[in-house]
């Protein structure tokens, strides 16, 4: 079974710190993504990785940015957290199987509170 | 633009039928997922389709017919332990990645 974890559960930060979240998966996964969940909203996708060390924007990057120096961990970072970014984040990854598609496989997610 | 609908909440009983529908306007088209998420939870995959007709997996079904841009999920003898949201997601002509609809909540009462 695919497992894909997340740092944190909950977290609670002030306004202007920076925030690491942390994913890690044990799969060998090359494709990695962070999306956060809001009530009406749905999941939106922050940003992507297909690859160590490799980025693509996704829906709604401005505020965040992210680091794949390993194929298992993919970190989302809050430069300066704000309150319009309290959120629930999900971590999710897959494999990037040519011709077929694979689901995407999620963490548990961390709930996020900017004070 | 991408564009994925589906109903806010619906509530049925337990033991019954309910199809959850979602309607979707997408740049490219190479896949439409169902989730489940139940509150607190991570979604977890319950069903795949990217070509036209009905895919069963026990007392889950999904429909897909990519003229209309629709799909719906069907479940069967519905438990209690189905009340959860079913999040519907389009995989377009990108790299890997979804376009979420913003999920039904489904109620399941005795």
């Amino acid at each position: 079974d695919v497992k894909v974890t997340q740092s944190s559960r909950y977290l609670v930060k002030r306004t202007g710190e920076k925030v690491f979240l942390e994913c890690v998966q044990d799969m060998d996964h090359e494709n990695m993504f962070w999306y956060r969940q809001d009530p009406g909203l749905g999941l939106r996708l922050i940003y992507f990785s297909y690859d160590v060390k490799m980025k693509e924007k996704g829906d709604i990057p401005e505020g965040y940015s992210v680091s794949r120096e390993k194929k298992e961990r993919f970190s989302l970072i809050l430069e300066s957290a704000s309150t319009n970014q309290t959120s629930m984040y999900l971590c999710a990854s897959t494999p990037p199987r040519q011709g077929a598609v694979q689901p995407q496989h999620f963490g548990d997610g961390t709930r996020l509170s900017i004070l | 633009g991408q564009n994925i609908d589906q109903p806010t909440e619906m509530t049925a009983t337990e033991g019954a039928i309910v199809q959850i529908n979602c309607t979707y306007q997408t740049s490219g088209f190479n896949g439409l997922f169902w989730y489940q998420q139940h509150a607190g939870e991570a979604p977890t995959f319950l069903s795949y389709n990217v070509l036209d007709g009905l895919e069963e997996k026990g007392r889950f079904s999904s429909f897909l017919s990519r003229s209309k841009g629709y799909s719906y999920l069907l479940l069967k003898e519905l438990q209690m332990k189905d009340s959860a949201s079913y999040l519907c997601a389009v995989r377009g002509t990108g790299f890997q990645k979804l376009v979420f609809g913003t999920g039904t909540r489904l109620l399941v009462s005795p």
